[in-house]
């Protein structure tokens, strides 16, 4: 019953310091996402991938990299922290194909001081 | 593009009394509509989704929403809520994939946080 597995949960960053957050999916989906959450705004598409080897920018892309060597993985890497970095990142899946479900992981807060 | 408005941020109601959380949508293509829950530090989960046919769709646990195209809205209500029901809701669009290019991707409304009080 894994679905989408987000890594870490937590974690506080500094200024100009660069983190991986990790994301895996069981279900063999081709689709995968990666949103941030932030209070009174909804959630936003950084970026997206449609299958191994192929991503592409979402709203929100500027000072992340993505990369999709595998069907399972997704991380999403932020080069440069800066605090309007600070937000709720959720990784999500779903099979091809529009309107399809589209499944969440759990979350990672990340704070940037 | 495609734009979602939820037009309550907060909506704070009575345990068994009736509740509408509303939603308008715009696009310029035919849209999927969705409905996720998001319950304290937990990620979202779909509670109901509209692709085509009968306007009115119901999900398991007794919230139904219907798709009005002439007022783009897809207005989530429930006759008689508990305190379970107490999270925050977010109304989504995608557009129908006409074309093979909509690869899925939501566009998120701000939320409404519904709280339930005893």
């Amino acid at each position: 019953n894994a679905g989408v597995t987000q890594t870490p949960k937590f974690r506080i960053l500094k200024i100009g310091q660069s983190m991986t957050l990790q994301c895996t999916q069981d279900m063999n989906h081709n689709y995968m996402y990666w949103y941030r959450q932030d209070p009174g705004m909804g959630l936003k598409l950084i970026y997206y991938s449609v299958g191994a080897g192929i991503t592409d920018k979402g709203e929100v892309p500027n000072g992340y990299n993505v990369s999709r060597s595998t069907t399972e993985d997704f991380p999403l890497r932020l080069e440069l922290a800066a605090p309007s970095q600070t937000s709720v990142y959720f990784c999500a899946s779903s099979y091809a194909g529009s309107g399809n479900t589209i499944y969440f992981g759990e979350g990672s807060w990340l704070t940037v001081v | 593009a495609q734009s979602v408005t939820q037009l309550d941020s907060q909506v704070p109601v009575f345990e068994e009394a009736p509740v509408e959380l509303r939603c308008n949508y715009s696009s310029s293509v035919s849209v999927y509509l969705f409905w996720y829950v998001q319950y304290p530090n937990q990620g979202l989960q779909l509670l109901l989704k509209y692709l085509s046919g009968s306007t009115l769709v119901e999900s398991i646990n007794g919230f139904e929403a219907e798709f009005n195209k002439s007022q783009t809205s897809f207005h989530l209500r429930k006759p008689s809520v508990h305190i379970s029901d107490t999270a925050e809701y977010f109304c989504a669009v995608s557009d129908s994939g006409a074309g093979g290019t909509s690869y899925g991707k939501l566009t998120f409304g701000q939320g409404t946080i519904l709280t339930v009080h005893p």
